[in-house]
């Protein structure tokens, strides 16, 4: 099975700029999970999705925002862009099951994102 | 309190050896628990899952789990220069009406040739 793929790889944008990433998950995972990444606040939990619902949401502005696809791929689009914002951002998938306890997260190679 | 706590390290051990890193998390209800290694600019990498009391093995890898004590532990035995990384501990439970995974900051272990 392929794994968790996230384009772009990198990218540099500046400050006020909007930015779109992309995550495809692991054949027949339903749950993508966005996560950012900073050297100083670890991996932070942005959002979940789940049969193109939003199903979790973590402490992060509006600025940041996703939607998931009918074939479950997601985006994560962030405006407004802060120079805070760079990061690496981590996108996961699971089968989701709801309560499953053995659903696990597998992580994609990541976006790293540079605001200057 | 933070919710998963793990000590930053670095932590550091001579080739051969045996690594341990621990994990502590605060909700009682956390019914799965993960370790996942980072290698520098790398995304994380499963290694273990653990849902039970006890030992579970895997090669070098053991993962401890004590929901009394909520402690989740990592040995790696035989420890290599290409263990060197960050180990990240994840867990897992029902909050609010849904699952959420929570990440600790992660240790980092320095595997010394």
């Amino acid at each position: 099975k392929a794994g968790v793929t996230q384009t772009p790889r990198y990218l540099i944008k500046t400050r006020g700029q909007q930015v779109t990433l992309s995550c495809s998950p692991i054949s027949g995972h339903r749950s993508v999970s966005w996560y950012q990444q900073t050297p100083g606040q670890g991996l932070q939990f942005l959002f979940e999705y789940f049969s193109e619902t939003q199903r979790n949401k973590g402490n992060f502005p509006g600025r940041f925002s996703g939607r998931q696809f009918s074939n479950s791929r997601s985006e994560m689009n962030v405006s407004t862009l802060e120079l805070g914002d760079s990061a690496l951002y981590l996108c996961a998938s699971s089968s989701g099951g709801q309560g499953k306890v053995t659903d696990t997260q597998y992580f994609g190679p990541g976006t790293r994102l540079t605001v200057l | 309190q933070k919710e998963v706590e793990q000590n930053s390290g670095p932590l550091s051990v001579p080739e051969g050896a045996i690594a341990s890193l621990n994990c502590t998390y605060s909700d009682r209800v956390s019914q799965s628990f993960f370790w996942y290694r980072q290698y520098s600019g790398k995304s994380p990498e499963l290694i273990m899952s653990i849902y039970s009391n006890g030992d579970k093995e895997d090669g070098r890898f053991t993962a401890q789990l004590n929901k009394a004590s909520q402690y989740v532990s990592l040995l790696i035995r035989d420890s290599q220069p290409s263990d060197s990384a960050t180990y990240l501990c994840a867990v897992g439970g029902r909050a609010s009406g849904t699952y959420k995974y929570i990440f600790g900051t992660g240790t980092r272990l320095k595997v010394l040739a």
